[in-house]
């Protein structure tokens, strides 16, 4: 079965930081992996996705995710928080196809001025 | 344009009633989706539906019923309302193996 792990339930950084948020998953078969991002009040929208493709995928607002089969993890990147990037992030995994996403517990980023 | 849309927005209700909860995607997608997020955010999928056929039934109790009268909507109903069913609950629709579109969600709060 597959799974999905985010290390940190909470993460804060400044404002032009860097910001990291960890993704581990657990499949059987080559995985598809994705992040979404949550505003509050709001639905996920797609950041982006990795489907064997390149190993380093690049999103949207300046966000990229490295995929790495040796640590099956595929944490999520920005080299520079802005306020705007405040939000709750989630990594999922599905085999094969969107037909079912597994979520991880998902991460609270906070940015500080 | 709202892709996919859902309605009510919010719904609160008491222990043993029943309602329904309406969605509508516009992307001439031919797979929907329900998923739900518990008070603790954990998102989960609870079912499928490819070209109205059930695909994916994540052991929901069955007082859960979806009903999808064409490709482009995806209704759940849910009978004798409880407490554990407060949450937020999310219509998505995708093509197969392509992105998929969340609404923003029906907030269910069960008194």
């Amino acid at each position: 079965a597959q799974s999905v792990t985010q290390l940190g339930s909470h993460v804060s950084v400044s404002e032009g930081a860097l910001v990291l948020l960890r993704c581990n998953y657990s499949s059987s078969v080559p995985p598809y992996l994705f992040w979404y991002v949550q505003y509050p009040n709001q639905g996920l929208q797609l950041l982006l996705k990795y489907t064997s493709a390149a190993t380093l995928v690049k999103g949207i607002n300046g966000f990229e995710a490295e995929f790495k089969k040796s640590e099956t993890s595929f944490h999520l990147t920005k080299p520079s928080a802005h306020m705007s990037d405040a939000a709750e992030y989630f990594c999922a995994v599905s085999e094969g196809g969107a037909q079912k996403l597994v979520f991880g517990q998902g991460t609270r980023l906070t940015i500080n001025p | 344009d709202t892709a996919v849309s859902q309605t009510p927005k919010y719904l609160v209700t008491q222990m043993g009633n029943d309602k329904s909860i309406k969605c509508e995607q516009n992307l001439g997608h031919d797979t929907m989706y329900w998923y739900k997020q518990d008070s603790k955010k954990f998102l989960k999928i609870m079912f499928s539906y490819n070209n109205k056929e059930l695909i994916i039934n994540e052991t929901v109790p069955n007082r859960f019923s979806p009903k999808s009268p064409d490709k482009a909507h995806l209704n759940l109903h849910i009978n004798s309302l409880e407490l554990g069913d407060s949450a937020v609950y999310f219509c998505a629709s995708s093509q197969v193996s392509g992105e998929v579109f969340f609404g923003e969600g029906s907030r269910l709060t069960v008194l």
